[in-house]
């Protein structure tokens, strides 16, 4: 089974452009979350889509976005990017139940400029 | 503060156990697991334990919990250089969203 696919693997953006991030969920997962990883806040959860809606969301501003598709791919888009939205995003897909045993993709280094 | 609190560095040399301890806040989890970050990869679920138990055990893992003073820790046994990674403790709670609340992560450093 092909694990979680996160693209691009890189980028590099300036202040005040917007970026959308992609993740493939593994084959038969309908959740797909994302976080952001900084060295200075750690591992911060932004939401959660399954099944086209968005269940769960983090404490972040409403520069970010996410979206599902019908075939559980996700976007992430964040708009207006600043300085300290430079961090690697995160994607995880899961089967979604009461253990949830998150499956991460190698994520997306983001770097603004 | 934080829900899941960890120390943020730890060293051993290669051939000795490490212990990587973790302490959460919330009482109701359901499940705690522990997850490993290597350089330029995403996290891999190592192990995880249910609340209601006091140890797992998975070859050179074991995970123990201490649920009154909610206290969770991972040994390793024999570590190994590959073991370096940072390790990050998990919790979910029962009743809610089921979201994983992660800790900052521990920087294990195995050396030779």
């Amino acid at each position: 089974k092909a694990g979680v696919t996160q693209t691009p693997r890189y980028l590099i953006k300036t202040r005040g452009q917007q970026v959308t991030l992609s993740c493939s969920p593994i084959s038969g997962h309908r959740s797909v979350s994302w976080y952001q990883q900084t060295p200075g806040q750690g591992l911060q959860f932004l939401f959660e889509y399954f099944s086209e809606t968005q269940r769960n969301k983090g404490n972040f501003p409403g520069r970010f976005s996410g979206r599902q598709f019908s075939n559980s791919r996700s976007e992430m888009n964040v708009s207006t990017l600043e300085l300290g939205d430079s961090a690697l995003y995160l994607c995880a897909s899961s089967s979604r139940g009461q253990l949830e045993k998150l499956f991460f993709g190698s994520g997306t280094q983001l770097s603004v400029l | 503060g934080e829900d899941v609190e960890q120390s943020l560095f730890l060293s051993v040399r290669e051939g000795d156990s490490s212990v990587i301890n973790c302490t959460y806040t919330d009482s109701s989890s359901t499940y705690l697991y522990w997850y490993k970050q290597e350089p330029g990869a995403g996290l891999q679920l190592l192990t995880y334990i249910f609340s209601n138990m006091d140890m797992k055990q998975d070859q050179r893992l074991t995970v123990l919990l201490n649920k009154k003073d909610k206290h969770l820790s991972l040994r390793i046994a024999d570590t190994q250089t590959g073991d370096s990674a940072i390790y990050f403790c998990a919790e979910s709670i029962s009743g809610g969203s089921y979201i994983p609340t992660f800790g900052r992560g521990t920087s294990l450093i195995v050396h030779p």
